[in-house]
């Protein structure tokens, strides 16, 4: 069925170093899309979001970038910390599924000091 | 930091007890939501609430039950705990108009 998914599951880089997590959708309704970082023992935390009708948006030390053309979301963390450590998720939300957001396999980001 | 609140944060129970977990958030969100999410896995969606008196079944099929008669609390009970419900449950709640959820900390599940 159609869902989220992402390219790699486990990324690991050096502290300082910039990351790029990488997500694949497969369904074009998708109007809205979120990533969300879990530490261990924790619940997801909103990190940044984006609309379809944006192709990028930055945050602090984050950017997401949307390529609708290929389906392709990803998230950009400059100067990587060891606290960025985590478990990364994309969801996105079909547009008329009334805020249900669908998430993907995470991606697993170890950052060695 | 979100105001929403599980409890228990750890249980581990018997097969064939029924059990009850909470979820209260202070934002006064209209939309709440259940997932299950088993270690390194994405998160499922079990239930959802768009405000009291509503309560749906998510996209993954779960034995569960839900209850919203409070806009803060939401209540996931299963009336007998089996070793396949063992698993991470995630509450989150959602301002009405927005996507963005928020989550609280989870409550792992063991049954034995």
């Amino acid at each position: 069925g159609e869902s989220v998914g992402l390219h790699l599951p486990t990324l690991s880089v050096q502290e300082g170093d910039n990351s790029i997590i990488n997500c694949a959708y497969s369904n074009s309704a998708s109007d809205y899309f979120i990533w969300y970082k879990q530490e261990s023992g924790k619940g997801p935390q909103f990190i940044i979001d984006i609309r379809s009708n944006m192709d990028k948006r930055q945050g602090q030390r984050v950017t997401v970038l949307l390529n609708k053309t290929v389906k392709h979301l990803s998230l950009q963390i400059a100067a990587t910390q060891p606290g960025d450590s985590a478990v990364y998720f994309c969801a996105e939300n079909i547009g008329g599924s009334n805020y249900k957001l669908t998430f993907g396999k995470g991606t697993l980001l170890t950052v060695n000091p | 930091e979100a105001d929403i609140y599980q409890t228990p944060r750890y249980l581990v129970i018997g097969t064939g007890k029924k059990i009850t977990l909470e979820c209260s958030q202070t934002m006064g969100h209209d939309k709440m939501y259940w997932y299950q999410q088993d270690p390194g896995m994405e998160l499922h969606l079990i239930h959802y609430s768009y405000g009291v008196n509503s309560t749906e079944k998510g996209d993954l099929s779960s034995e569960s039950t839900v209850s919203r008669i409070r806009t803060e609390h939401f209540p996931l009970t299963l009336e007998s705990a089996r070793p396949s419900h063992t698993s991470q449950y995630l509450c989150a709640s959602s301002e009405a108009g927005y996507n963005e959820q928020f989550f609280g900390p989870g409550t792992r599940l063991t049954v034995l």
